[in-house]
């Protein structure tokens, strides 16, 4: 399996609504992100996790959550979201944290706060 | 402070035609380098990368980049563009010592016939 699966791949909610991002992987590796995406820019990286601990967090909103339960798996908690994180999500992995492989993303959820 | 220039925003190649998509870095030492590629409302492949050695990277889908230290330069090349090329690339660099990757604002690409 050299795939990273992001559930789900469309999400309307509210701006009091709480849902949850997706993000699996079975390639084994130890390095997980979140990215943000808007329409026509660049990711812009929001949260590092190497060996299921937070290493990084870009001094992202509190409204977002992430969680790591296991190697395999990570979360992104959103709560009390605002109409401009509007975008397109994107998890990725990679073999471990600070090495340079490069990552494998996933195809990312479109949220869409209304 | 990395940073990475992708100077043209917007390129359009005739099927068939050779590509090279600009790419310029800025980082104290030699960093890794990356190519990814975005087709819409997809997530991002990963092209090639540069760690160290040899300089000519080769890539899937046919892709190959060159680094160029004195230029500080990391250009994506391919020899004769398909119409399933088109897509958003963006180049990409990493410090040594910090996986922070930086990515440039990227590059889309349009194959006409």
């Amino acid at each position: 399996d050299t795939e990273v699966t992001q559930t789900p791949k469309h999400l309307v909610m509210g701006m009091t609504n709480k849902k949850s991002l997706k993000c699996e992987q079975h390639m084994g590796h130890r390095a997980m992100y979140w990215y943000k995406q808007k329409a026509k820019k660049p990711p812009e990286l929001m949260f590092v996790y190497s060996y299921e601990k937070l290493s990084i967090n870009e001094s992202v909103p509190s409204r977002f959550s992430p969680e790591c339960p296991n190697s395999s798996l990570l979360n992104l908690h959103l709560h009390a979201l605002q109409p401009e994180d509007s975008a397109l999500y994107l998890c990725a992995s990679s073999p471990r944290d600070r090495e340079g492989y490069g990552y494998t993303f996933g195809s990312g959820t479109r949220l869409t706060v209304v | 402070a990395q940073s990475v220039t992708q100077p043209d925003i917007h390129i359009t190649v005739s099927e068939g035609a050779s590509l090279e998509l600009r790419c310029n870095y800025s980082y104290g030492a030699t960093p890794y380098l990356f190519w990814y590629v975005q087709s819409p409302g997809q997530g991002l492949q990963l092209l090639l990368k540069y760690f160290s050695g040899d300089t000519l990277v080769q890539g899937i889908k046919g892709f190959e980049a060159e680094f160029k230290r004195s230029q500080s330069s990391f250009n994506l090349r391919k020899p004769s563009v398909h119409w399933s090329d088109a897509a958003e690339y963006f180049c990409a660099v990493a410090g040594r010592s910090y996986q922070k990757v930086t990515f440039g604002i990227g590059t889309k690409l349009q194959v006409i016939p």
